[in-house]
């Protein structure tokens, strides 16, 4: 079965610091992975996605994420935290394959706080 | 586009009775979902669809029940509401074969509260 693991339920940095939200996967097969971002009181919004054409993949708002298949990782990092990144962020996944769900399966999230 | 639009937004139900939450989207998906959202457990999936007339059981679906009998709707029904059904719950769809490539759309959610 497919699942994501999110390590680190809230995270906090100051503003100008490194953002580093850490997710892995445990796939029988090779996973499409997402992060999705979800400010408060509001629906989910797609940040990047890794659909294996590169293992680094540039997103939104100057996040991006590396594909680790040795380390099962799909990290979410941004060089330099903004206040207005403060929000919720979740991995996901899609099982690979010609017969896998295409639904998404969700890690529990990170709060990330960004202090000024 | 309106994407993917939820109603209500809030509602608030007594243990026992039923309800329906609205789910429409006006970008011809295929796939459509419904999750729920509690606090440090993240998105749970309830019932998925890939077309209409197509529904698939997720995680945790005991308790609610769907159809789908058009391309642009996916209700869900709360057959006799429970205080552990209190959530916020999301729809979402993706175009067929596009869930890998572009991930699905969400709604706004509706948070639903059962006493």
């Amino acid at each position: 079965a497919q699942s994501v693991t999110q390590l680190g339920s809230h995270v906090s940095v100051s503003e100008g610091a490194l953002v580093l939200l850490r997710c892995n996967y445990s796939s029988s097969v090779p996973p499409y992975l997402f992060w999705y971002v979800q400010y408060p009181n509001q629906g989910l919004q797609l940040l990047l996605k890794y659909t294996s054409a590169a293992t680094l993949v540039k997103g939104i708002n100057g996040f991006e994420a590396e594909f680790k298949k040795s380390e099962t990782s799909f990290h979410l990092t941004k060089p330099s935290a903004h206040m207005s990144d403060a929000a919720e962020y979740f991995c996901a996944v899609i099982l690979g394959g010609a017969t896998g769900r295409r639904a998404l399966t969700f890690g529990s999230g990170t709060r990330l706080q960004v202090q000024p | 586009n309106a994407g993917v639009t939820q109603t209500p937004k809030f509602q608030v139900l007594k243990t026992g009775q039923s309800m329906t939450l609205q789910c429409a989207q006006d970008m011809n998906h295929e796939y459509m979902s419904w999750y729920r959202q509690d606090p440090g457990m993240g998105l749970r999936l309830i019932h998925y669809s890939v077309g209409a007339g197509i529904t698939d059981q997720g995680e945790v679906p005991n308790g609610y029940n769907v159809s789908r009998s058009t391309t642009e709707d996916f209700p869900l029904r709360l057959l006799s509401a429970a205080p552990s059904q209190t959530s916020v719950y999301f729809c979402a769809s993706s175009p067929r074969g596009g869930a890998i490539l572009y991930g699905y759309t969400f709604g706004s959610g509706t948070r639903l509260t059962v006493v």
